[in-house]
């Protein structure tokens, strides 16, 4: 099984849409989780680190079910510019290092 | 310059050639990263440094050798490349404390490498 898993997309929403997506994690004991956002052919940038309690940043929401092992990033009012892939982020345990899904694809249409 | 820088950027190299890709950190950190990352793949850890000191070498091939001179700088070493190895390869940061929580990490811009 894989550490972390995301479902790949695409998920094509219109401006203004609400899209949200989950991204599954396979070790009980991870700690620390992130969503990151790539753009084509950028580099991954942080988005936000997701905290238990859930957390918001502007239109974005993170939400972490410790008991189903899962993420998730909602986005409210989509913009054009919100197009991108979104990479789930979780910390391997017993270390500092991180593992990375395979990312969501999300493109909002005009 | 602010954050992780790379250079080169983009980089054309024959499978005989040897090069060296590049990685500055402005952030204060104590660990760095290399990663691959292929078209449509997850990103691969490579290689790990902490406090100068090479923690993880993630079964990567001998033809990729990494060099950390100091905290603030990363290399790495390539020579008789294949072209399975064209991926994007890019560096990362963070500050690690030991039996502290994992912080994020902040990426370098990439170096685009096709081996032909």
């Amino acid at each position: 099984r894989k550490e972390v898993e995301q479902d790949p997309g695409p998920f094509n929403v219109p401006e203004g849409a609400t899209v949200a997506f989950n991204c599954t994690y396979s070790n009980s004991a991870s700690q620390s989780f992130f969503w990151y956002r790539q753009d084509c052919r950028k580099e991954p940038k942080l988005l936000m680190s997701v905290y238990s309690s859930g957390n918001e940043d502007g239109r974005f929401t993170a939400q972490l079910n410790r008991a189903s092992q899962y993420i998730s990033l909602l986005i409210r009012d989509s913009k054009l510019s919100d197009s991108a892939t979104y990479l789930c982020v979780v910390n391997r345990v017993d270390d500092y290092k991180l593992s990375f899904g395979a990312g969501t694809t999300v493109t909002v249409r005009a | 310059e602010t954050g992780v820088t790379q250079t080169p950027r983009h980089l054309v190299m024959g499978m005989t050639n040897k090069k060296s890709l590049k990685c500055e950190q402005h952030l204060g950190h104590n660990a760095m990263y290399w990663y691959k990352q292929s078209a449509k793949k997850p990103l691969e850890l490579m290689f790990v440094y902490s406090l100068e000191e090479r923690v993880e070498n993630n079964s990567v091939p001998s033809r990729f050798s990494p060099e950390c001179p100091n905290s603030s700088h990363l290399f790495l070493h390539l020579h008789t490349l294949q072209p399975e190895d064209s991926a994007l390869y890019l560096c990362a940061s963070t500050q690690h404390l030991a039996g502290g929580p994992t912080y994020e990490q902040y990426f370098g811009p990439g170096t685009r490498l096709t081996v032909t």
